[in-house]
């Protein structure tokens, strides 16, 4: 079976760091981009970024880039979205996702809450 | 960056009626060298992730009930419920990934039973 298995929830506060997971099984994780979709309490889908485990080559939106850094260790199949200080505003359901069969997401994680409060 | 615009931001439409969301892009999606149009609907429900339902602008993913339907081309889009269920409550999303590997949602339309 196809899966994308999100790390749990995280409560953090403003100015610590962290990195989240996604491990996918399944599929020959090396040959599919892999995204990270954002979104905040009751609003829509952002997207954040994109990894190509296969060489490592990271896209981000222009929203993002230079707030999160996208990686990936293809030796355990898994991509990774990391913060160096978190906001408040960092509070949100992180999704990645990849596209199989099309660009388009088909696969989704479970998601992984994050909640920054002082 | 294309940007995504959805109408109407949300509608509430009665048990067995039709529901329509429109999705436009700010340029096309169109690929001439394919003829094919890089664009998705996404449904979600509380609680859960996206589910992917129409890609290709009009083709169904493998399970999607044939109550859901995409067309369109270029850069104005619709996702047609021919008849909602009770099970279609949700919010819908379009998609471009006409610029793969980047790419962007649209804000999302809200569908509730009237």
């Amino acid at each position: 079976e196809v899966q994308l298995v999100q790390s749990g929830a995280e409560v953090k506060k403003p100015g610590e760091s962290l990195k989240i997971s996604c491990k996918g099984s399944g599929y020959s994780f090396t040959s599919y981009w892999i995204g990270w979709v954002r979104q905040m309490p009751g609003k829509g889908l952002e997207w954040m970024g994109i990894i190509y485990p296969g060489d490592s080559d990271t896209r981000y939106s222009p929203s993002f880039q230079g707030q999160v850094t996208i990686s990936a260790d293809k030796s355990i199949s898994t991509a990774y979205l990391q913060w160096s200080s978190l906001k408040a505003s960092d509070t949100a359901m992180y999704y990645c996702a990849v596209g199989l069969r099309t660009d388009a997401f088909d696969i989704w994680g479970q998601g992984t809450m994050v909640t920054v409060s002082s | 960056d294309i940007v995504m615009t959805q109408s109407p931001d949300s509608l509430a439409v009665s048990l067995g009626e039709r529901a329509t969301i429109n999705c436009k892009s700010s340029q096309s999606v169109l690929y001439s060298s394919n003829n094919k149009n890089y664009l998705a609907w996404y449904q979600q429900k509380p609680g859960q992730p996206p589910k992917l339902l129409i890609y290709w602008a009009s083709t169904r993913e493998s399970g999607v009930p044939d109550r859901f339907s995409g067309s369109g081309s270029g850069t104005d889009f619709t996702l047609t419920i021919s008849s909602l269920q009770a099970e279609d409550v949700a919010v819908y999303y379009c998609q471009q990934y006409y610029s793969t590997p980047l790419t962007t949602f649209g804000p999302g339309t809200k569908v509730d039973i009237k």
